[in-house]
């Protein structure tokens, strides 16, 4: 089972939004409506931020939101913050009953 | 508070064994999914192994070496790792959960040198 793939660095401006896409195949995000978003700061262990597609956990930023279409899905940070600067990893339930990570994209906040 | 920690990790040599411990908290450990993720230093995230309903599941790099199971008596996850290679080093994350990892501990490294 390959990762899931994402752009390796996505920028933005303070206030700005930034939409981070992972990609899938039809044995995993296109058939499932698993996909989960998680945010690790350098040195920390990892947080959900966004599951089932587009839940968010209670405590979780509004400006954080989920989307899928197709074999793809999307993470939109609106209201880019400093502290958003972090990597950010999406994952999805597959086909093999497995879970697949996404290859991560960094962050960075001008 | 739902809290997870792990323990076990350090360094062992190329086919050495090595066991993971997760104690869980704050939650009903016996019926919840739980599952191990693991990252190689400087990459990313890596799904290894998760147990849900009593069925355990293994990613393909593992199958046959490592083995997870929970002692529900006192609330505890093991991941028992084989054969261990070179590859297998990285910090080893304990996380409640199967297709969501709701709670995370902070890790505990595996290094396989000689």
């Amino acid at each position: 089972q390959s990762a899931l793939t994402q752009p390796a660095s996505v920028t933005g401006s303070l206030g700005q939004s930034i939409t981070i896409s992972c990609t899938g195949t039809s044995s995993d995000i296109g058939i499932y409506n698993y996909v989960a978003w998680y945010q690790q700061h350098p040195g920390k262990a990892p947080r959900l931020i966004i599951y089932d597609v587009s839940d968010r956990p209670s405590g979780v930023s509004n400006r954080f939101s989920g989307s899928k279409s197709g074999n793809t899905a999307s993470l939109t940070i609106s209201g880019l913050q400093a502290e958003d600067e972090a990597h950010y990893y999406c994952c999805s339930y597959t086909s093999s009953r497995i879970v697949v990570f996404g290859t991560g994209t960094r962050v960075v906040v001008l | 508070e739902v809290q997870v920690l792990e323990s076990g990790g350090g360094l062992v040599q190329p086919g050495g064994s090595l066991r993971l411990s997760c104690v869980a908290s704050g939650f009903t450990f016996s019926s919840d999914a739980m599952s191990w993720v693991r990252q190689a230093p400087g990459k990313g995230l890596e799904w290894v192994s998760g147990i849900s309903s009593g069925t355990t599941f293994y990613t393909d790099s593992v199958k046959g070496r490592f083995t997870i199971s929970r002692d529900s008596s006192n609330n505890t996850l093991y991941l028992q790792m084989n054969s261990l290679r070179a590859e297998d080093t990285a910090v080893y994350y304990c996380a409640m959960g199967y297709t969501s990892l709701s709670s995370w501990g902070q890790g505990t490294l595996v290094t396989v040198s000689s």
